[in-house]
């Protein structure tokens, strides 16, 4: 079975730059997975960050940005916010009609 | 403003069956696939199942596969999801997300949940 690894948790402080990843269990993520990302606050439906690695869905700050790092996506963000403080998924299209979402990150911003 | 809105959720017992809807609305729905996507709670996001513009092709994770049917009426811009012999497991928000499925795949737009409890 296959797996999209996420970091469990992450910290950045106020201003500062946090990248975080995506990873896959069965090899390498590359763009031919279409990664994209979303945000979650507690209580509230996703929001579309981030689509075929690097594209920015509409309204997202460029602050955002995303990316294949080594044999990962990634999504950094640059000059955090408070209310970046959320939880982020990715998830990855394994081809077939065929998606799997990462466990997520838990970002806080202090 | 484009959106969609999901319904149908409730309390059903271990084994029961359920319906969820999910209504399109500020977009032309015939041309977009859509995606059921669950959130059990304290836990992240799964994807359940996609079906194509058209209808014609859908696909389901392993988990549901067998249990769970997905539709469509483009004819009036709604989805469905038919959940058959559900389990405790099964317990989730559920959203509807208009998808890109073809030159892109990626969920675009998201509904704000319907509620799914499996209990006895």
């Amino acid at each position: 079975q296959t797996v999209v690894t996420q970091e469990p948790s992450f910290s950045v402080s106020p201003g500062g730059t946090v990248t975080l990843t995506c990873g896959l269990s069965t090899g390498s993520v590359s763009t031919t997975y279409y990664p994209s990302w979303y945000q979650q606050t507690p209580g509230q439906a996703p929001r579309t960050l981030m689509y075929s690695t690097s594209t920015r869905s509409s309204g997202v700050p460029d602050r955002f940005s995303g990316s294949i790092l080594g044999n990962k996506a990634a999504l950094t963000i640059t000059g955090a916010q408070a209310d970046d403080e959320s939880d982020y998924y990715c998830v990855l299209y394994l081809g077939g009609g065929i998606w799997v979402f990462g466990g997520g990150t838990k970002l806080t911003v202090l | 403003e484009v959106q969609v809105l999901e319904s149908g959720g409730g309390l059903v017992q271990p084994g029961g069956s359920l319906r969820l809807s999910c209504a399109g609305s500020g977009f032309t729905f015939s041309s977009y696939a859509m995606n059921w996507v669950r959130q059990a709670p304290g836990k992240g996001l799964e994807w359940v199942s996609i079906i194509s513009a058209s209808g014609g092709s859908r696909y389901y994770a392993d988990s549901v596969k067998g249990r769970f049917t997905i539709s469509r009426d483009n004819s009036k811009n709604t989805l469905d999801l038919q959940m058959n012999s559900l389990r405790a497991e099964d317990t989730a928000v559920y959203y509807c997300a208009k998808g890109q499925f073809s030159a892109n795949y990626y969920m675009d737009v998201w509904g704000k949940g319907t509620t799914v409890t499996v209990s006895s």
